[in-house]
């Protein structure tokens, strides 16, 4: 099983910063099979962007995803109050696993 | 609008079965493939397998291998799920979600509003 390690846990950041959250993998995968999930308190994931750095239907060009091999990224410009939710990846290059989570806290 | 729409939540005693149904609307429901994830409180997503709504194929994730069953009904647009020999750490919140391409392993686009299955004596 391909264990992913996001980092850090908790970001506490103001409206306007730039958060970067890391996804590390514990092996390659297949292709680019890499995708990035934002969840809020009591709400269903919502993907983000898949493929690594490919924006999903209706998200803000303010979200990006990047990396390659085992090193993956998730940058979001310019934070907005309600960018405040635990952001997960996943991989799906096999047996999908997710990370354990990044929460993004708006000060 | 597209969407998933799960059955209620429900309390189970340890050893018995559950099921839950998701009832897919607004898009042509054989073209998407269905995936079930799991969440248990407080934890992270856990993926349990995958079924091809066209076919019927399925993949399931080894850890559930043997307990865990996916069907599909294209006639309602209906995907389903029963887990058995239930333990306390079933206890999640379980979703459906559709598949964003073809393959089975494969990212999720649009999710149910989730399930909360208590098992408890």
């Amino acid at each position: 099983e391909i264990v992913l390690t996001q980092s850090p846990g908790t970001l506490s950041l103001s409206p306007g910063d730039r958060a970067t959250l890391s996804c590390r993998a514990s092996q390659r995968f297949p292709s680019n099979y890499l995708a990035w999930y934002q969840q809020k308190p009591g709400q269903a994931p919502r993907l983000l962007i898949y493929g690594i750095s490919s924006r999903a239907i209706g998200i803000p060009d303010r979200f990006s995803g990047s990396g390659s091999g085992t090193d993956f990224t998730l940058t979001i410009s310019r934070l907005e109050p309600e960018d405040s939710a635990v952001f997960y990846c996943q991989q799906y290059g096999t047996s999908p696993t997710f990370g354990r989570g990044t929460k993004v806290e708006i000060k | 609008q597209a969407q998933l729409v799960q059955s209620g939540g429900e309390v189970k005693k340890p050893g018995a079965s559950m099921k839950v149904s998701c009832k897919a609307s607004g898009y042509t429901f054989s073209s998407y493939d269905i995936s079930w994830v799991r969440q248990a409180p407080g934890q992270g997503l856990e993926w349990m397998g995958w079924i091809s709504t066209y076919s019927g194929n399925t993949k399931y994730a080894e850890k559930f291998q043997g307990r865990f069953t996916m069907t599909t009904d294209s006639s309602t647009s209906t995907a389903d799920m029963e887990l058995r020999s239930l333990r306390s750490d079933d206890t999640a919140v379980y979703y459906c979600a559709r598949c964003l391409g073809t393959a089975y392993y494969d990212a999720f686009d649009m999710w149910g509003q989730g399930t909360m299955v208590t098992v408890s004596s």
